[in-house]
């Protein structure tokens, strides 16, 4: 199974200031057929259900304000938050489907410093 | 507008068994693969089972494979998950995804039936 790794655990950010997750496969997301990495985001916040931001690593979920941004190909992706605001804490999640069998990364905790 | 409903969870002692049921409504079910997601309290996502569109293939976590079923049924626009052998490790809330497309990412989740798993 593809392992996905994110890093930091958790996050603190001050309000207005970017904010920076990693996320790592053990082994290429991309699809060379089409050239489509198999990655999304989600975002949780407490007591709710993930809420989708970006598939395809970078292509942001109607709805998902601009500040959130996904870029990177391969096994190496980043979902950054150019100006952080309150309502933006929350635990973030990398997912691949890729394989047959998806796998979530650990989660990333995102605070207010 | 797309609404997945979960149900069946519940209280159950290890080695027991429990199904679970997803009601999905806003969009034709019949064409869209599906998932079973679930989270351990304080802990992350994990992914579980998988179902294409027409019941034409099922994939399961190592964690369940063998002891979880997954199925649907088109005609009750309806998901299942059937578990059994139960552990204290599958305490957790069970969400049902629905993927955008064949073989790719959850669009729409539900809100999370909770299955305890305790003597």
């Amino acid at each position: 199974d593809i392992v996905m790794t994110q890093s930091p655990d958790s996050l603190a950010v001050s309000l207005g200031e970017r904010a920076t997750i990693n996320c790592k496969s053990s082994q290429s997301v991309l699809y060379s057929s089409n050239n489509k990495n198999y990655l999304a985001w989600y975002q949780q916040k407490p007591g709710q259900p993930p809420k989708l931001l970006f598939y395809w690593a970078s292509t942001r979920e109607s709805g998902v304000p601009d500040r959130f941004s996904g870029s990177g190909s391969g096994t190496d992706f980043t979902l950054t938050i150019s100006s952080l605001q309150a309502e933006d804490v929350a635990v973030y999640y990398c997912q691949q489907y890729y394989g047959t069998r998806y796998t979530f990364g650990q989660g990333t905790k995102l605070e207010i410093k | 507008e797309v609404h997945l409903v979960e149900s069946g969870g519940g209280l159950v002692q290890p080695g027991g068994s429990l199904r679970l049921s997803c009601t999905a409504s806003g969009f034709s079910f019949s064409s869209y693969s599906m998932n079973w997601v679930r989270q351990a309290p304080g802990k992350g996502l994990e992914w579980i089972s998988y179902i294409r569109s027409g019941s034409t293939a099922m994939f399961y976590a190592d964690s369940v494979q063998g002891r979880f079923t997954i199925s649907r049924d088109d005609a009750k626009n309806s998901l299942y998950l059937q578990m059994n052998s139960l552990r204290d490790e599958d305490t957790a809330l069970y969400y049902c995804t629905k993927e955008a497309g064949p073989g790719s990412y959850a669009d729409r989740w539900g809100q999370g039936t909770l299955v305890t798993v305790s003597s």
